[in-house]
Formats: structure tokens, sequence, C-alpha cells
């Protein structure tokens, strides 16, 4: 099955710098690779996703890429602001199936 | 659109009795809806996949007597954790797919005293 290997774990960055966050993926058959956020007591919030057949996405402060060939895709957060800060998921999955989940990573933007 | 909802947000039991957990698609069908934990400072880990009008599959390690799960309509998931124990205590989080993206309840918090 899928495995997803996320990092950093924790990443503290004053505001207006950059975050990137890496996730590795174990089955080429993945094609869906989605982003989220969740803030403390709440469930994940999708923020930005890619598919397969793209190399890379952008959404105004953030942006994915994808290599295929690699497996691996990152986030990036650019202008980073306080209210950025949360934990950030990545997952992979193929059409129809569940999400598979990496560990997580702590993002702190201090002011 | 793509809303996801739970109830309740949040439940306290004793030990020995059952909950039950409502996941619904406010404003689209999905046919499949999945079920998660998350502990403390942990992700999210899969524990099965409803699907409507057949059996759930779950994951190795997930008791489906225990942890069951109902999906009776195109909007509408349910998890019934019986006998409920304090190490069943978590954050339960459901989510609903629509054309491969999947979109997450607010999630429901669980504490069995």
């Amino acid at each position: 099955g899928e495995n997803v290997e996320q990092h950093p774990s924790t990443l503290s960055v004053q505001e207006g710098d950059s975050a990137v966050i890496k996730c590795t993926y174990s089955d080429s058959a993945s094609n869906y690779f989605p982003w989220y956020k969740q803030e403390l007591g709440k469930g994940p919030q999708l923020i930005i996703d890619i598919r397969s057949n793209v190399g890379e996405k952008k959404d105004q402060r953030i942006a994915v890429t994808l290599n295929k060939t690699a497996k691996h895709f990152s986030l990036h957060i650019t202008e980073t602001q306080p209210e950025d800060s949360a934990v950030y998921f990545c997952a992979a999955n193929q059409a129809g199936t569940a999400l598979i989940f990496g560990k997580g990573t702590t993002l702190s933007v201090s002011s | 659109g793509a809303v996801v909802s739970q109830h309740p947000s949040r439940v306290i039991c004793k030990s020995g009795t059952s909950v039950k957990i409502e996941c619904r698609s406010l404003d689209f069908q999905a046919t499949t809806m999945f079920w998660y934990r998350q502990f403390p400072k942990q992700s999210l880990m899969l524990m099965a996949t409803s699907n409507e009008g057949s059996k759930a599959t779950y994951e190795q390690g997930v008791e489906k007597d225990k942890f069951l799960i109902n999906h009776a309509s195109l909007t509408l998931s349910t998890l019934t954790v019986t006998s409920a124990h304090p190490e069943d205590s978590s954050f339960y989080i459901c989510s609903a797919s629509r054309q491969n993206e999947q979109y997450f309840g607010p999630g429901t918090r669980l504490t069995v005293t």
C-alpha cells in the first residue's frame, strides 16, 4: 500500500519568510496529492492540491510542486503570516481510494 | 459547496456505553465516506471506508464489531463506538469524497471516562 513521508515535523519561520514542506510517496500509481491545514481542535481544510498530469500549481501565496519521477511533492508558502501557523498534512491516493496522510508539520510563524 | 458536518462535536461517555457519531455531506452526494481517528499531535489514521449500501471496509487492526459503520444514504454515514473504553478517547474525523477530492468534517472529540 501507499506510504507517505513528510518533513520536517516542525518548522519555525519569521513573518514574511517562506516555508517549504516536503513529502515523498511510495506508490507510483497514486495520482492525487492534496495538502491540508489543520488548526487545533478542527478538521483538516484542503488548501491546495495537484494531480499527476501537472508539475506545479499556484494559488496566491501557496504553491505545490510535483516530481513524479522522484515521487515527491512540496508545499511552498511565501510571505508567511502569523495566521499561517497550524499543522499541515500532505496526502496521496488514487481515484476512489482513501487518502494516506503524512505525519504532519507544525508550522509556527512569529511576528 | 462541499460542506461536511459531524454531530456531535464533543461527547463524554462512561466506560462500557456506546456512542454514535454522524457524518453528513450537506450539499453533495457521496457514495464513499471515510472515517479517521487522530490522537493528540499525531496524523490522521484511516479506520474504514464506508460505501453507500454495502458493508464498510476496515483497515487492519480496526475491530469491525467495536466500530460499527452504517452508510444508509448518499449523504449520511454513522460510526458507532460500542462498549467504549478510555483508550477509545480520540478525535474522530469523517470525510466525503466528491470527484476524487475529499472534504473533511469538523471532527468529534470523544472522551470516555
